[in-house]
């Protein structure tokens, strides 16, 4: 079947040091994952994606890597902010039937101690 | 532009009462989604539509009902709340069919049935 599960969720980073979210999925036929962002109250928000014929990609301060022989995908945030406290969502897109289907994992609530 | 609006922002239901939760977008996406988002979990996608006049089933339609008659509006309806509708529901889109399918999220609708 197909799934996408987070490893931890819930992750305390001091201010200042870097962060790593990781994801697993299970669908080999993913064509795109895509990590969000969502803060306390409100909808998630686009960070970064990743094609599945790539195995890294930056953005400001973040990075996300994927590693399709393990089927794993982390996302690096580099000097982690207050304003990073957020839960953080993967989500992979796979093409069935002619509509592209958006799955999303558990999420992993990242806090950053000041 | 105002990106994906719902209302209301938060509502208690009683047992039994049903209730539309409004969706609209201004940004002529043809793709839309409603997801629920329990606590401490992910998305799960109730009904999505790609374009008016049709929709089709998620992985958790049952109690729910929805229509697409014109590109902006994606009301989701429920005809009989059950306490098992506690959630916070997310309703997105996007105009991607092909690449990322990222998703503009509207900020959430709190429903609270007892």
């Amino acid at each position: 079947g197909e799934s996408v599960g987070l490893h931890l969720p819930t992750l305390s980073v001091q201010e200042g040091d870097n962060s790593i979210i990781n994801c697993a999925y299970s669908n080999s036929a993913s064509d795109y994952f895509i990590w969000y962002k969502q803060e306390s109250g409100k909808g998630p928000q686009f960070i970064i994606d990743i094609r599945s014929n790539m195995d890294k990609r930056q953005g400001q301060r973040v990075t996300v890597l994927l590693n399709k022989t393990v089927k794993h995908l982390s996302l690096q945030i580099a000097a982690t902010q207050p304003g990073d406290s957020a839960v953080y969502f993967c989500a992979e897109t796979s093409t069935k039937g002619g509509y592209q289907k958006v799955t999303f994992g558990t999420g992993t609530k990242l806090q950053v101690i000041p | 532009n105002a990106g994906v609006t719902q209302t209301p922002k938060f509502r208690i239901l009683k047992i039994g009462q049903s209730m539309t939760l409004q969706c609209t977008q201004d940004m002529n996406h043809n793709y839309m989604y409603w997801y629920r988002q329990d606590p401490g979990m992910g998305l799960k996608l109730i009904y999505y539509s790609v374009g008016a006049g049709i929709t089709d089933k998620g992985e958790v339609p049952n109690g729910y009902n929805v229509s697409r008659s014109t590109t902006e509006d994606f009301p989701l309806r429920l005809e009989l709340a059950a306490p098992s509708q506690t959630s916070v529901y997310f309703c997105a889109s996007t105009f991607t069919v092909t690449g990322a399918n990222v998703l503009t999220f509207g900020a959430g609708s709190r429903l609270t049935v007892l």
